[in-house]
């Protein structure tokens, strides 16, 4: 069975600062790799995905994230944290041996960004 | 351009009632998804509509849940004789593709969400 597990609840992180989100996978056969903020009173936004090639993929708002297969992790990255990318973050898979269409969320991890 | 659009946004009813919670894809995508969202949780899959055909149903709960897509645009979710642990946020999300591999790769576009509370 395929899962995704985000093990922060919440990051905290100083404005300037990098961030790091992390995400592991378990999913049968190749996966395909999402990331989707939340902003509150707003709908899911997603942010960038990994189908294949490239480990490193850039995605919207300067954020940017790292398949590792061999740690089964796809961590969210930002060189400098903004107040404004306070919101919560959800990484999600999908594998080709799931029945196709079927996508996973992990919990969501709460970003708090400090000025 | 318009974004997936649902109503209502807010939906109150009585255990044991009936409701039907409506959603207006992104105009030309042909898939279309919908899930439950709980508070502190990530959005659970649903159920998945390639056209007019729920291609992927294995994600509703019981036979309580139903959803249509007739004319391959709009969708509508139905709730029969209503639990108060229904009580949630139910998103729906559209795509351009719907069928084929590729379709595995292509990101949902997000509604706002109808937050239903089963008194």
């Amino acid at each position: 069975a395929q899962s995704v597990a985000q093990p922060e609840d919440q990051v905290n992180v100083a404005e300037g600062n990098p961030l790091t989100v992390k995400c592991t996978y378990s999913v049968s056969g190749n996966p395909y790799l999402f990331w989707y903020v939340q902003y509150p009173n707003r709908g899911l936004q997603f942010l960038l995905k990994y189908i294949t090639g490239d480990n490193l993929v850039k995605g919207s708002y300067g954020f940017e994230a790292e398949f590792n297969k061999s740690q089964t992790s796809f961590h969210l990255k930002k060189p400098s944290a903004l107040v404004s990318d306070s919101a919560l973050y959800f990484c999600a898979v999908r594998g080709l041996n799931t029945g196709g269409f079927k996508t996973i969320f992990g919990a969501g991890t709460r970003l708090f960004v400090k000025a | 351009g318009a974004g997936v659009s649902q109503t209502p946004s807010n939906k109150v009813t009585e255990k044991g009632k009936y409701v039907e919670l409506r959603c207006d894809p992104i105009s030309g995508h042909t898939a279309l998804y919908w899930y439950r969202q709980s508070l502190g949780q990530g959005p659970e899959f649903l159920i998945y509509f390639q056209g007019t055909g729920a291609a992927d149903d294995s994600g509703l709960p019981n036979d309580r849940f139903f959803a249509v897509r007739p004319e391959g645009s709009v969708s509508t979710l139905k709730i029969q004789r209503t639990e108060r642990g229904d009580s949630a946020v139910y998103l729906c999300a559209s795509s351009l593709r719907a069928s084929g591999r590729e379709s595995s790769y292509n990101e949902q576009f997000f509604g706002p969400g109808t937050r239903l509370t089963v008194l």
